[in-house]
């Protein structure tokens, strides 16, 4: 089945710790996209990248990174500079970057103590 | 980032009504969209819509294209117990926006049997 993964479904780390959240794709899209989500709020864009070797910062791109090295790999690392980390993170892809049609992956939910 | 006025905030509906819920936006969008999301997952793409009056339909789910291209309405028909979670709105600007979508802040439906 075509899909996107992401990996841990929990995530629990001390403050002070960087972590990286996993998300893959086997669906083949070219651009893949970063959200993050807070209780009773809709999604707010951290990176998109609209195809391999390539990213942008979106609207709240401070305390984390991005890499694409790979068209189906797509990992965001939340680093200690990140002021309130704790949240649910969306991965999201399309099938290229005009495409307005975007397909989530099930989230990764971070608590940082 | 723009956010979209999404309405209502939440709706708590008796199981076999009819549900309505709209986004509104300063801004003209070339691509509209409905998700829906359940507790701690991803969200699930209901419907899209490209053309300003379009009208679209999917099961009990009926969304339209405002000719205004400034506003997006969501009608479910006879709703059920599993019709419960969050509904987004997602629009996008311009093809030279990319996929970047802006999204509503959510509407929480109940649903009681």
């Amino acid at each position: 089945d075509g899909g996107i993964t992401q990996s841990p479904k929990y995530l629990f780390r001390k403050e002070g710790q960087n972590v990286t959240l996993s998300c893959e794709q086997n669906l083949n899209h070219d651009a893949m996209y970063w959200y993050r989500q807070d209780p009773g709020q809709g999604l707010r864009l951290i990176y998109y990248s609209q195809i391999v070797n390539d990213f942008q910062k979106g609207d709240i791109a401070e305390g984390y990174s991005v890499s694409r090295e790979k068209k189906e790999s797509f990992p965001l690392t939340v680093t200690s500079a990140q002021k309130n980390p704790t949240a649910f993170y969306l991965c999201a892809s399309s099938i290229q970057w005009t495409a307005g049609q975007q397909y989530f992956g099930p989230g990764t939910r971070l608590t940082v103590t | 980032g723009q956010q979209l006025n999404q309405s209502p905030q939440s709706m708590f509906i008796q199981e076999g009504e009819d549900v309505s819920m709209n986004c509104t936006s300063s801004s003209i969008f070339n691509t509209w969209l409905w998700y829906k999301q359940d507790p701690g997952e991803g969200p699930v793409l209901l419907i899209a819509l490209y053309k300003a009056g379009e009208l679209t339909s999917n099961g009990r789910l009926t969304a339209q294209f405002g000719i205004t291209r400034k506003d997006s309405f969501l009608n479910i028909s006879a709703s059920i117990p599993s019709d419960v979670g969050i509904y987004f709105c997602a629009g996008q600007l311009s093809e030279t926006s990319g996929s970047r979508l802006t999204f509503g802040e959510g509407t929480q439906l109940t649903v009681n049997p």
